[in-house]
């Protein structure tokens, strides 16, 4: 009866290694949501899958970033060659987006730090 | 592209006071607008929702109130007590399928004792 699973909850990287954050939606939701929090900050769009639609990719940051939702259920975001700016919580949120349930479901993060 | 602005960024209230938070937002296609409370160390989670076909709603001790021509929307805590202390996100989409959620940039609030 889980909610939204992150994981790792925490990832200490070194600057130019290539990472992988992991989302495990509520089952049966059809909507994805990726966003980043820096410190002390606003929760900034990454990305977002929506069943079988192209997803919108508008908010990824760099060409370094990417993610992927299998099956329409899991999903992998990347971050390749890792640079200390890109230190945040990124936070994964799902939803049953059908009619007027519209409310998105947010995991505990995955704190990445970049050294 | 979509904007969702909010003021305060830090808000400090004294027990049992009322808090307002205020956001606009740029998208006129905009028709949902959830507020999100965030503890330290947890993910965002909703704590009232306001749609386009309604001016106000009421859940206890908060409202919202929404201003579509002006587009304006915002957040009112009553007798504001200790647990309220948290990040306060407002936040607006379409409510359709292919639609994501843009946020403000938060609101800490503080209440003091």
């Amino acid at each position: 009866g889980a909610g939204v699973s992150q994981s790792p909850s925490n990832k200490v990287t070194e600057k130019g290694k290539d990472v992988e954050l992991r989302c495990d939606p509520i089952s049966g939701h059809t909507a994805l949501y990726w966003y980043r929090q820096s410190l002390g900050q606003g929760l900034e769009f990454l990305i977002y899958f929506q069943g079988n639609s192209a997803p919108d990719k508008s908010g990824l940051p760099s060409d370094r970033f990417s993610a992927e939702r299998t099956g329409g259920s899991v999903s992998t975001l990347t971050i390749q060659r890792t640079q200390q700016e890109d230190s945040a919580v990124y936070l994964c949120a799902s939803s049953f987006r059908t009619g007027m349930n519209t409310e998105a479901f947010f995991g505990q993060g995955t704190r990445l730090t970049v050294v | 592209g979509e904007n969702v602005e909010q003021h305060p960024s830090t808000l400090s209230v004294q027990e049992g006071d009322s808090a307002v938070i205020k956001c606009t937002y740029s998208d006129s296609a905009s028709n949902y607008f959830p507020w999100y409370k965030q503890e330290l160390g947890k993910g965002p989670q909703l704590i009232i929702d306001i749609r386009s076909n309604v001016g106000e709603k009421k859940d206890q001790r908060i409202a919202v109130t929404l201003n579509k021509t002006a587009k304006h929307f915002s957040l009112h805590i009553t007798e504001t007590q200790p647990e309220d202390s948290a990040v306060y996100f407002c936040a607006a989409s379409r409510r359709s399928s292919a639609s994501k959620i843009i946020f403000g940039s938060g609101t800490r609030l503080s209440i003091r004792p």
